[in-house]
């Protein structure tokens, strides 16, 4: 079974702060880590989908790093803002083909 | 460009009444997967069809089902229905299966089932 673990499962930051947040999972027959946003009544909308150990990506004030070697990926909000309260999912492709994500992170920004 | 359809938003159902949700992709995705969300399991992979064949599926039991129309619409089934089966179920579409951006799954609103 394929664990990927999600820290913190909440945080409450003020209007401002930078935060960042944590996704591990098994290194092993790795081929991408998906980030995505969980707003409210809404759908999940894809953030970042990354490959290469090593690899960065950012929109806007969101930053995603990804080490494969050791399992883990770091999402950074930089400036958080109200609107950036949301559940934030990472998940792990495999070698089993499908998507398996974390328990998400659930981030409230206080204005 | 529309999103991903799901069609219906809510349900109620008894148990041992079955249901049957439906997803419209996204025009020219081919790949669609299917997934469950409960406030204690968080999002779990259920299956995933492309040209209207299974490619995976994920720990479910056989009362849970699916197919994908020549279309690329797909619908799941779920039987014999329990209290445990209330959830949100979610359907992603992607133009095909994959591992890289141009692969991201779109999600769709989800279906809300109530199972009394």
């Amino acid at each position: 079974i394929l664990n990927v673990e999600q820290s913190p499962q909440s945080l409450h930051v003020q209007e401002g702060d930078s935060t960042n947040f944590t996704c591990s999972f098994p290194s092993s027959n790795f081929y991408a880590l998906h980030w995505y946003r969980w707003e409210t009544a809404k759908s999940p909308e894809a953030l970042f989908v990354m490959t290469l150990n090593g690899d960065e990506k950012k929109k806007g004030r969101i930053s995603a790093t990804l080490n494969t070697k050791e399992g883990y990926s770091y999402l950074y909000i930089k400036g958080s803002q109200p609107e950036d309260s949301a559940t934030y999912l990472c998940a792990s492709y495999n070698a089993g083909n499908m998507l398996t994500f974390g328990g998400g992170t659930r981030l409230m920004v206080k204005p | 460009k529309a999103g991903v359809t799901q069609t219906p938003r809510y349900l109620i159902k008894t148990r041992g009444q079955q249901v049957t949700l439906s997803c419209s992709p996204i025009s020219g995705h081919r790949s669609v997967s299917w997934y469950q969300q409960t406030p204690g399991q968080g999002l779990q992979f259920l299956f995933e069809y492309f040209s209207e064949t299974q490619r995976n599926k994920g720990n479910f039991p056989g009362r849970f089902s699916g197919r994908q129309f020549s279309n690329s619409r797909s619908e799941m089934n779920v039987s014999t229905l329990e209290l445990g089966d209330s959830a949100l179920y979610l359907c992603a579409s992607s133009p095909q299966p994959g591992l890289g951006e141009a692969d991201t799954q779109y999600f769709g609103p989800g279906t809300r089932l109530t199972v009394l």
